[in-house]
């Protein structure tokens, strides 16, 4: 069975910070995605990752993909208040039936 | 218009009850999802239909029932509810099911379903 790690699970950082959240998974995949989720609210799409050596960027938030690894990565730069949120990767495994398996989710909190 | 729209929004029902969530995709897409969410934020998969069929089926109390229509369209029903369903239920939608393309989901903005 697949399965997908994050960490840390929480996370909270000053503003102007720059950190890393990390997503392991346990079986051959080169799909991989970041959602966002604010409190309440719905999953957003962030970032899909298709390939080996796939970088994605978008403001301060910068998304690889190191399929021979297992391991993605989601880095923010200079945090801002507004990245506070919940992100979660998924992935679809290579072998089986498309089922989309997401990691355990980060709690990002950013500090002024 | 609200590309994955489930109905409604909160549900605040008995033990015991049977209730429905509503879900439609106005996307074209050929895949729908449910999962639920708990009270920990874990995101699982429950069900996934590919144009009407039935293609994951996790391990789900045959209490829930889902069903599609037709492809814009997957409810979900739960017989008898107990308080261990209390959580979000979150529908999604993808543009293809199988195949080596993309799989990006989209969500519907859930259904917080509380059994008291």
């Amino acid at each position: 069975e697949l399965k997908v790690e994050q960490n840390p699970l929480f996370l909270s950082m000053q503003e102007g910070k720059n950190y890393t959240i990390y997503c392991n998974y346990s079986t051959t995949s080169d799909r991989l995605y970041w959602y966002r989720q604010d409190p309440g609210k719905s999953l957003e799409s962030l970032f899909v990752l298709l390939s080996n050596g796939a970088v994605k960027q978008e403001g301060r938030l910068m998304a690889s993909l190191d399929t021979k690894a297992r391991l993605s990565t989601l880095h923010i730069t200079a945090a801002v208040h507004d990245l506070s949120a919940t992100y979660f990767c998924a992935v679809v495994s290579n072998f089986g039936n498309e089922k989309l398996t997401f990691g355990t989710g980060t709690r990002l909190t950013i500090i002024p | 218009d609200t590309a994955v729209s489930q109905t409604p929004k909160y549900l605040v029902t008995q033990m015991g009850n049977d209730k429905s969530i509503k879900c439609e995709q106005n996307l074209g897409h050929d895949t729908m999802y449910w999962y639920k969410q708990d009270s920990k934020k874990f995101l699982k998969i429950m069900f996934s239909y590919n144009n009407k069929e039935l293609i994951i089926n996790e391990t789900v109390p045959n209490r829930f029932s889902p069903k599609s229509p037709d492809k814009a369209h997957l409810n979900l029903h739960i017989n008898s509810l107990e308080l261990g369903d209390s959580a979000v239920y979150f529908c999604a939608s993808s543009r293809v099911g199988t195949g080596p393309l993309n799989t990006e989901a989209f969500f519907g903005q859930g259904t917080r379903l509380t059994v008291v």
